[in-house]
């Protein structure tokens, strides 16, 4: 099972750039997330989605833009690159089942700006 | 809002030492509560989870009990090893409505000398 994959897995960036981190999962989940992680500060959320068609922001939204056309697939889009958004990006699938549930991650995508 | 709030790190123990990293959270409603580890390089993956009060999560020898008097999730294990090294996270998810979003903590790095 290949499970989230996320591509590339490495990226350097200049200032003002533009890129498409992608992501896909093979689970079926209805549910998908973009989080960043910095440093001592744990994971944000990004956007999230509740399904194909449907994305919502989550805490940190400013200077990024998804879409969900299909039900495997969730880009994260970086417009204007900046210095800030040097990170890692995880992205994220989840099902629920009642009140349970469990979230996989993918592998993470290092992005620098420089 | 909900938010998770976790020991500071890092942690340093030799091997076979015991292990407590405390976890707090506050939430309206009854919270599903998780661990979440991540070794070096790769995505955070499921550790154990706890959907109500007084269940109690455990996998690898790892343990945490939910406790709904104390808002608490402190992971616990009897004696770790070099291979546990790596970040905890403590997180909840509180589903409102048709939504379902994970809130981490900021993460507990943890390192097991020989």
């Amino acid at each position: 099972n290949a499970g989230v994959t996320q591509t590339p897995k490495f990226r350097i960036l200049k200032i003002g750039q533009s890129m498409t981190l992608q992501c896909t999962q093979d689970m079926n989940h209805n549910y998908m997330y973009w989080y960043r992680q910095d440093p001592g500060m744990g994971l944000k959320l990004i956007y999230y989605s509740v399904g194909a068609g449907i994305t919502d922001k989550g805490e940190v939204p400013n200077g990024y833009n998804v879409s969900r056309s299909t039900t495997e697939d969730f880009p994260l889009r970086l417009e204007l690159a900046a210095p800030s958004q040097t990170s890692v990006y995880f992205c994220a699938s989840s099902y629920r089942r009642g009140g349970n549930t469990e979230a996989f991650f993918g592998q993470g995508t290092r992005l620098t700006v420089v | 809002g909900d938010s998770v709030t976790q020991m500071e790190g890092p942690v340093t123990l030799s091997e076979e030492a015991f292990l407590t990293i405390n976890c707090t959270y506050t939430a309206t409603g009854y919270p599903s509560l998780f661990w979440y580890v991540q070794y070096p390089g790769e995505g955070l993956q499921l550790l154990l989870k706890a959907t109500k009060a007084d269940d109690k999560g455990s996998n690898k020898g790892f343990e945490a009990t939910y406790r709904k008097e104390t808002t608490s999730f402190h992971l616990e294990k009897g004696s770790v090893q070099v291979s546990d090294s790596a970040v905890y996270f403590c997180a909840l998810c509180y589903s409102g409505g048709s939504n379902y979003k994970l809130t981490f903590g900021k993460g507990t790095l943890l390192t097991v000398n020989p």
